[in-house]
């Protein structure tokens, strides 16, 4: 069975600070696992995916998430907070099989202060 | 061009039937309906992939049904609403349904139930 947990439902930064929101998943496979985020009154983005070619992946707009297998958790990153991240960040597992079914965690609302 | 989602937003009565539209992305083979309630994370409700049939596994009762014509649009309607069914209703697109493609989402139909 697949599931994601998402530490924290809200997690607020200052600008410039670093920003970290945590993941956590579980596969009776090797999961596909991606990070979406989704800004107000907007369907979701893309933000990377992780393909088992590095552990460390970048994305769009600095952001960057590493897999790590022993402790199967998929965090993401960004050095440095701007006001314009401020959004409601998803991570996602997929099956690892043909199945194109996805797996949503309940999402992390990120606030960044001035 | 993106997915596509019709009407933007919804307004009805309890009790009335609502068809939400889908367009996704030219070529893409994969089709996929969720929906986001307020403070909730996304739920699955049904996979279209090609010509094969439909994960309906996620449909929370027989009022919902969805249909895929010629392999392009879809439409999902509820009959009979209530007024849980109020919520955001996303769908999205992936080329060939494999959980390693990224889905693209549409906007969003923001129903509302009176």
């Amino acid at each position: 069975a697949q599931s994601v947990t998402q530490l924290g439902s809200h997690v607020s930064v200052s600008e410039g600070a670093l920003v970290l929101l945590r993941c956590n998943y579980s596969s009776s496979v090797p999961p596909y696992l991606f990070w979406y985020v989704q800004y107000p009154n907007q369907g979701l983005q893309l933000l990377l995916k992780y393909t088992s070619a590095a552990t460390l992946v970048k994305g769009i707009n600095g952001f960057e998430a590493e897999f790590k297998k022993s402790e199967t958790s998929f965090h993401l990153t960004k050095p440095s907070a701007h006001m314009s991240d401020a959004a409601e960040y998803f991570c996602v597992v997929g099956r690892g099989s043909t199945l194109g079914r996805l797996y949503f965690g309940r999402g992390t609302q990120l606030t960044v202060w001035p | 061009a993106g997915v596509s989602q019709s009407p933007s937003n919804k307004v009805t009565e309890k009790g009335k039937d609502v068809e939400l539209r889908c367009d996704p992305i030219s070529g893409h083979t994969a089709l996929y309906w969720y929906r986001q309630s307020l403070g909730q994370g996304l739920e699955f409700l049904i996979y279209f992939q090609g010509n094969s049939a439909p994960d309906k596994s996620g449909l929370p009762s027989d009022r919902f049904s969805a249909e895929r014509t010629g392999g392009s649009v879809s439409t999902l309607t509820i009959q009979r609403t209530q007024q849980e069914d109020s919520a955001v209703y996303l769908c999205a697109s992936s080329g060939q349904g494999d959980s390693n493609q990224p889905q693209h989402f549409g906007d969003g139909t923001r129903l509302s139930i009176l």
